[in-house]
């Protein structure tokens, strides 16, 4: 079984639809990150959770909102779906950092495709 | 503030040698990540610098040079399954967190 799993993998819906992208990890991290990704552009973060009470935004967190429901569990929600909400979004987690010099690699899941028309 | 520039695309032989310069500008920085990415498929680690050098991982090596902001990723005896987007990331630390910042990716062609 895949350590990070996302639902669902690939998405269909219309402007002004809500919409909830989840995703699952069985790595035991502390650390799940969301990101978008767009043809031409490098990933992008939206919105990270170092334990279940802290959450941070990202590069790009408007129109997008979240929730950590367990240590295993981070959902990103788009209250409103706008068509240049279209992308490739993928979930991460990483373990812990010990320090400023640790390391902190980032695994992730394998995706969902959305489409907003 | 934060920049990281890589080439779009590059080409190569199969069983040749490629190099994938990384270029960097950021505050805090920690570290520097490699990943691949297969097309639709979800980046796999490669490897992690944090000290000045070269790291070789089997037919993967990655250096890196803090003072010049500059890494670069080398791939020894190319394969076609090597054919994907390889992303440099920069692992940049600030208000007591790290973060990865991503460049936009280098897409390696290997053809026969």
């Amino acid at each position: 079984d895949a350590d990070v799993t996302q639902t669902p993998r690939n998405r269909i819906t219309k402007t002004g639809k809500r919409i909830m992208l989840e995703c699952s990890q069985t790595k035991g991290h502390d650390r799940m990150y969301w990101y978008r990704q767009d043809p031409g552009l490098g990933l992008q973060l939206i919105y990270y959770s170092f334990d279940v009470k802290d959450i941070n935004k990202g590069e790009i967190s408007d129109g997008y909102s979240v929730s950590r429901q367990a240590q295993a569990k981070f959902s990103l929600s788009l209250e409103s779906a706008i068509p240049n909400q279209t992308a490739l979004y993928f979930c991460a987690t990483s373990g812990s950092s010990g320090g400023a010099y640790s390391t902190d690699t980032q695994y992730f899941g394998p995706g969902t495709r959305l489409t907003v028309l | 503030g934060q920049n990281i520039d890589q080439p779009t695309e590059m080409t190569a032989t199969e069983g040749a040698i490629v190099q994938i310069n990384c270029t960097y500008q950021t505050s805090g920085f920690n570290g520097l990540f490699w990943y691949q990415q297969h097309a639709g498929e979800a980046p796999t680690f490669l490897s992690y610098n944090v000290l000045d050098g070269l790291e070789e991982k089997g037919r993967f090596s990655s250096f890196l040079s803090r003072s010049k902001g500059y890494s670069y990723l080398l791939l020894k005896e190319l394969q076609m399954k090597d054919s994907a987007s390889y992303l440099c990331a920069v692992e940049s630390f600030s208000g007591g967190y790290n973060k990865l910042i991503f460049g936009a990716g280098t897409r390696l062609a290997v053809h026969p």
